[in-house]
């Protein structure tokens, strides 16, 4: 399966400030996906990112809060915006995996946001 | 109702016990099924795929009744690794990825001494 390398792994951040995420993966893939877990919760699709196009939102989520980039087959990042302390979440990164079609996860981002 | 539902546990279980999850969908177009594992602070791992004919691996056996929209996770010969929470997903067409995940929000598992 899929590698994927996420970073940071954790971050404190001031409520106002946006903070990149960044997942590398070892294969090139055509869809990457971004998930958010807050605590005690399933997780959330937050977008899709596809390599030359723009990504596609989930219900509730918003380019201008949730930008994404996909610049290549291996890489995406995505900056949450104007933060606030109701963003503080584990967000994840994630790529579909080969044969059993299994996905794969990021180690995941976990934010506090104060 | 929520696509996905899973009983949030704890299931406290002794060591070599076998024990069981269920977790119902809500949607009769979902495709495909996982059970995931999710390790405190970690992200979640693929355990098993769920197949109509029912899978095993090891001491892990699911099964998959398509007719109640339900799947399970049979644990037998419980270790103490096994602590968990152990995550229901499900997979439905989405009209923006083609594809979308559904989570339940898991069952914990503790296996104790």
């Amino acid at each position: 399966s899929a590698v994927i390398s996420q970073k940071p792994s954790r971050d404190i951040c001031q409520r106002g400030t946006s903070l990149t995420i960044q997942c590398q993966v070892d294969s090139q893939v055509t869809m990457m996906f971004w998930y958010r877990q807050q605590p005690g919760q399933s997780l959330t699709l937050i977008a899709t990112a596809n390599q030359g196009s723009e990504a596609t939102y989930e219900s509730g989520f918003v380019i201008d809060k949730f930008p994404i980039s996909r610049p290549n087959l291996t890489f995406s990042t995505l900056t949450v915006s104007n933060m606030s302390p109701e963003d503080s979440s584990i967000y994840l990164c994630s790529v579909l995996g080969q044969g059993n079609y299994g996905y794969t996860f990021g180690s995941g981002t976990r934010l506090t946001v104060v | 109702r929520k696509e996905v539902e899973q009983d949030p546990g704890p299931f406290n279980v002794p060591e070599g016990a076998t024990v069981a999850f269920n977790c119902t969908y809500s949607n009769s177009a979902s495709q495909s099924f996982f059970w995931y594992r999710q390790d405190c602070r970690k992200e979640p791992k693929l355990l098993m795929s769920v197949y109509s004919s029912g899978n095993e691996d090891g001491r892990f056996t699911a099964q998959l009744n398509r007719a109640s929209q339900y799947i399970s996770l049979l644990i037998r010969d419980s270790k103490l690794s096994d602590s968990a929470t152990y995550l229901c997903v499900v997979i439905l067409p989405n009209s923006n990825s083609g594809y979308a995940l559904n989570f339940g929000k898991g069952t914990s598992l503790l296996v104790t001494p």
